[in-house]
């Protein structure tokens, strides 16, 4: 495709429901980043990839957040026992450089834990 | 840590008239400094970034900003602002640390145009 894409759109859970976010980066982009972004608040950084390794996962809030990208390619957040205060939006962006000088953005999760 | 603040939370313009949004920085080295742009239902969309050389650096849609290390801070400029620039604005700064540009971004300015 042209862009980022994320999927679903929209996602509402039960609390204590198990989701998992899909994001397509753009063809050929090395790095891979996702964001949360609260309601009424800037996106926090939440982990980043190159090619298929893990290279930071500081942000992700507990253990119950977990990401992965086995081929390189499209990457998925899971997030288990999902929680009230896991409801944001997720923002997935890639970049076809290491150092994700420009990054490109997919319109987002929203997810609403109820 | 690195941090972004922009105190303005929204802001109102007449179409036609001139925009400065502000954003001030903590960083412990030479900063690589953002600005991103999104409008309602979409993603961020890069306006304008600096890594070095010219403090004033030119962007997409008619943006410019002004990067100040006297002032810490990195402000967005406009000279006329079309209705369709109504949007948040988020300034953002990158920890390049880790090997990859991390972002943190500020609380993003919401702007508003009359026509």
């Amino acid at each position: 495709g042209a862009g980022v894409s994320q999927s679903p759109r929209y996602k509402v859970a039960k609390r204590g429901q198990d989701v998992a976010l899909r994001c397509d980066p753009i063809s050929g982009h090395v790095s891979l980043f996702w964001y949360q972004q609260a309601l009424g608040q800037g996106p926090e950084f939440l982990t980043y990839f190159q090619n298929e390794a893990q290279l930071d996962k500081s942000g992700l809030p507990s253990d119950r957040f977990f990401a992965e990208r086995p081929e390189g390619s499209v990457s998925t957040l899971k997030i288990q026992r999902t929680q009230q205060e896991d409801s944001a939006v997720y923002l997935c962006a890639s970049s076809p450089s290491h150092g994700g000088e420009k990054l490109f953005f997919g319109s987002g999760t929203q997810l609403s834990v109820l | 840590a690195q941090s972004v603040t922009q105190p303005d939370i929204h802001i109102t313009v007449s179409e036609g008239a001139s925009l400065e949004l502000r954003c001030n920085y903590s960083y412990g080295a030479t900063p690589y400094l953002f600005w991103y742009v999104q409008s309602p239902g979409q993603g961020l969309q890069l306006l304008l970034k600096y890594f070095s050389g010219d403090t004033l650096v030119q962007g997409i849609k008619g943006f410019e900003a002004e990067f100040k290390r006297s002032q810490s801070s990195f402000n967005l400029r406009k000279p006329s602002v079309h209705w369709s620039d109504a949007a948040e604005y988020f300034c953002a700064v990158a920890d390049i640390t880790g090997g990859g540009n991390k972002l943190t971004f500020g609380t993003g300015t919401q702007l508003k145009v009359e026509l």
